[in-house]
């Protein structure tokens, strides 16, 4: 069975500091994979995404980058953070139409 | 733009009573529409989806009623369940090589007892 697991659970960062989220998808080959982020009362918002090995395209343009460096692993990352970076992030996959599934998300919260 | 919109930020229901989410959505490229529930501190789980070509599709207690026309999706949960309380998304995509899910904001369900 497939399963996905993202780390770290909760960071707390300083304004300036880099970041670098991990999300790794085991019992699947070739999977889409997602970066989400969800602000305090908001919705879900897709970050970026990608389609294979070195494929990554962006949502929205922010201080964030995404890197797919094996086939089931997906980076983001930040040189930089910002306040306005606090969120709860989420890294998903999916195959074909299958909808996505996500992990269990990481509380980032930059002071 | 909002395209996927849950205009209910929050519903409160009986237990054993029906649980109504509505969603609404104004692309009409979308084709495959999904249902997520998720609790705090957790990512969102998935709940149940329905294509465009069918116009309700039911699972156990989880019902999703689909209509193009109105650009409506509605979630039903019946009976309704203290556990059923969390935030429900609703989710939208459309025929590509990946699926692009556009969420809506969400309704937080709290069912009483």
């Amino acid at each position: 069975s497939q399963t996905i697991h993202q780390w770290p659970a909760t960071l707390v960062q300083p304004v300036g500091s880099p970041l670098s989220l991990e999300c790794t998808v085991e019992g699947t080959s070739n999977p889409n994979l997602y970066w989400y982020r969800q602000a305090a009362g908001r919705g879900l918002q897709l970050l970026f995404y990608s389609v294979g090995i070195g494929q990554i395209s962006s949502e929205v343009p922010q201080n964030l980058s995404a890197s797919r460096p094996q086939d089931r692993q997906f980076i983001l990352s930040s040189k930089k953070l910002l306040l306005s970076d606090s969120g709860f992030y989420l890294c998903a996959w999916s195959v074909r139409r299958s909808g996505a599934f996500f992990g269990q998300g990481t509380r980032l919260t930059v002071v | 733009d909002q395209q996927v919109k849950q205009n209910s930020p929050s519903l409160s229901v009986q237990e054993g009573r029906i649980s109504i989410l509505n969603c609404d959505y104004t692309n009409s490229m979308f084709d495959y529409f999904l249902w997520y529930k998720k609790y705090p501190a957790e990512g969102p789980t998935f709940l149940i989806s329905i294509s465009s070509i069918k116009d309700k599709n039911e699972d156990g207690r989880f019902t999703v009623f689909l209509n193009k026309s109105a650009k409506h999706l509605s979630l039903h949960i019946v009976p309704s369940q203290p556990g059923d309380s969390a935030v429900y998304f609703c989710a939208a995509d459309f025929t590509g090589t990946a699926s692009k899910l556009t969420f809506g904001t969400g309704t937080r369900l709290q069912v009483t007892l």
